[in-house]
């Protein structure tokens, strides 16, 4: 079926440092969003984009125009409350339309 | 602003025990979803449903069945509970189009 592979798997920052997490897809997607899971378990939206690119403070996300097969976050300045594990979810067009695929994870550890 | 209520937030179950899960939305969202994350593991897509009555097979639908009798309502059954089981299920919605997706807060199942 498709899939969502997303990279780094574990991410250790410095504070103030900057870095940038991945999600490739295997096939075209209609949209992507970003998650971030706290250590309590909720799920916190941080970004949809059907296309381009869209910024939120320290948070800027990307998603290919073109082939619709990548999706990036950067994060800039990272700051302890960061800290989390980042999700990307991607919907695919055509008859899988509203089937949100959910990429593994990247487990960011923002250090002092 | 809406909410997504999931019930129980725990359950407890014994091995071979069908259990259910419900969930309630009033965003008057279209489409709802079950998901499945085990501990330190991405989210599994279980089953999702567009409008009332449609159900969608996802990647990890056996041993499992929903329901959605009701627009606002998406329940769903562990048909057969597998001992030492141990997950958290998650229920979501969103309207019908490619838009944001909102998360309950979770339903943790264990299985003596």
């Amino acid at each position: 079926g498709d899939q969502v592979e997303q990279s780094p798997s574990a991410l250790s920052l410095h504070e103030g440092t900057d870095s940038a997490l991945r999600c490739n897809f295997t096939t075209t997607m209609r949209s992507v969003q970003w998650f971030r899971q706290n250590s309590r378990g909720s799920l916190i939206s941080l970004f949809y984009l059907a296309s381009g690119t869209k910024e939120n403070g320290r948070l800027k996300s990307a998603f290919d125009s073109k082939e619709r097969r990548y999706s990036t976050l950067h994060i800039r300045d990272a700051q302890l409350e960061d800290s989390g594990t980042y999700f990307c979810a991607a919907e695919a067009g055509g008859g899988s339309g509203n089937k949100l695929i959910f990429g593994t994870g990247t487990l960011l550890s923002v250090k002092p | 602003g809406g909410i997504i209520t999931q019930t129980p937030k725990f359950l407890i179950g014994q091995e071979g025990q069908k259990l259910t899960l419900k969930c309630q939305q009033n965003f008057n969202h279209d489409t709802m979803y079950w998901y499945r994350q085990d501990s330190g593991k991405g989210l599994r897509l279980i089953y999702y449903s567009i409008t009332e009555n449609d159900l969608q097979k996802g990647d990890l639908s056996e041993g499992y069945d929903a329901s959605r009798e009701k627009k606002s309502s998406f329940s769903l059954t562990v048909t057969s509970a597998q001992k030492n089981e141990m997950a958290v299920f998650l229920c979501a919605s969103k309207t019908g189009g490619s838009e944001r997706l909102f998360f309950g807060h979770g339903t943790k199942l264990s299985v003596l």
